[in-house]
């Protein structure tokens, strides 16, 4: 069966410091993988999204970048974390054949 | 523009009632529509999911309905339990593109014994 991991639950980091979020799916290939943001009572915003190894899509220009160094591994970065990256991130993944996301549990980050 | 509405945007029923939540969207060409729950903390998971020609689908207590005439989809939860408090957001995907789906703000459930 597919399963997604997604770390580490929380993080608190202070402002100005790295910051990488890594998320990897297991029991299926070339799956299309997402990252979204999620700020307290807002809906989620889509931040980047993949089709494939190293191929990566901006949605919103800010702090942050994306990249897959490999077929089930999506990684979030940033150098230099801001106040307003705070916030809930999930990664997901979406098979070719299926409709639906499966998500991971999120990150909790807390920038100080 | 491709939007979701959903409403109300908070709701509080007491353990044992049933309750609807409410969607609206303007996402053409039509393809799919999910509902998820999302626990405080938690990643969404994935309710149900109708397409065009589906306007029923169940889950337990949880019974999903959709119009796509009026492009409008109910979630009823049926027999509400402390566990059903949660967030439960719609999601509107579009025929063909990328495949990035439209999101709802979602709906603030609180179940109180």
């Amino acid at each position: 069966s597919q399963t997604i991991h997604q770390w580490p639950a929380t993080l608190v980091q202070p402002v100005g410091s790295p910051l990488s979020l890594e998320c990897t799916v297991e029991g299926t290939s070339n799956p299309n993988l997402y990252w979204y943001r999620q700020a307290a009572g807002r809906g989620l915003q889509l931040l980047f999204y993949s089709v494939g190894i190293g191929q990566i899509s901006s949605e919103v220009p800010q702090n942050l970048s994306a990249s897959r160094p490999q077929d089930r591994q999506f990684i979030l970065s940033s150098k230099k974390l801001l106040l307003s990256d705070s916030g809930f991130y999930l990664c997901a993944w979406r098979s070719g054949q299926t409709y639906g996301y499966t998500f991971g549990s999120g990150t909790r980050l807390t920038v100080v | 523009k491709n939007q979701v509405e959903q409403s109300p945007q908070s709701l509080i029923i007491l353990e044992g009632k049933n309750c609807t939540l409410q969607c609206n969207y303007t996402v053409s060409p039509f393809s799919n529509l999910r509902w998820y729950k999302q626990d405080t903390g938690r990643g969404p998971v994935s309710l149900t999911i109708m397409t065009f020609s589906e306007n029923t689908k169940s889950n337990g207590r949880y019974t999903a309905t959709l119009d796509a005439d009026t492009k409008q989809s109910s979630l009823h939860i049926t027999a509400s339990q402390l566990s059903d408090s949660a967030s439960y957001i719609c999601v509107v995907s579009r025929e063909g593109g990328s495949y990035i789906p439209t999101f709802g703000r979602g709906t603030s459930l609180i179940v109180h014994p």
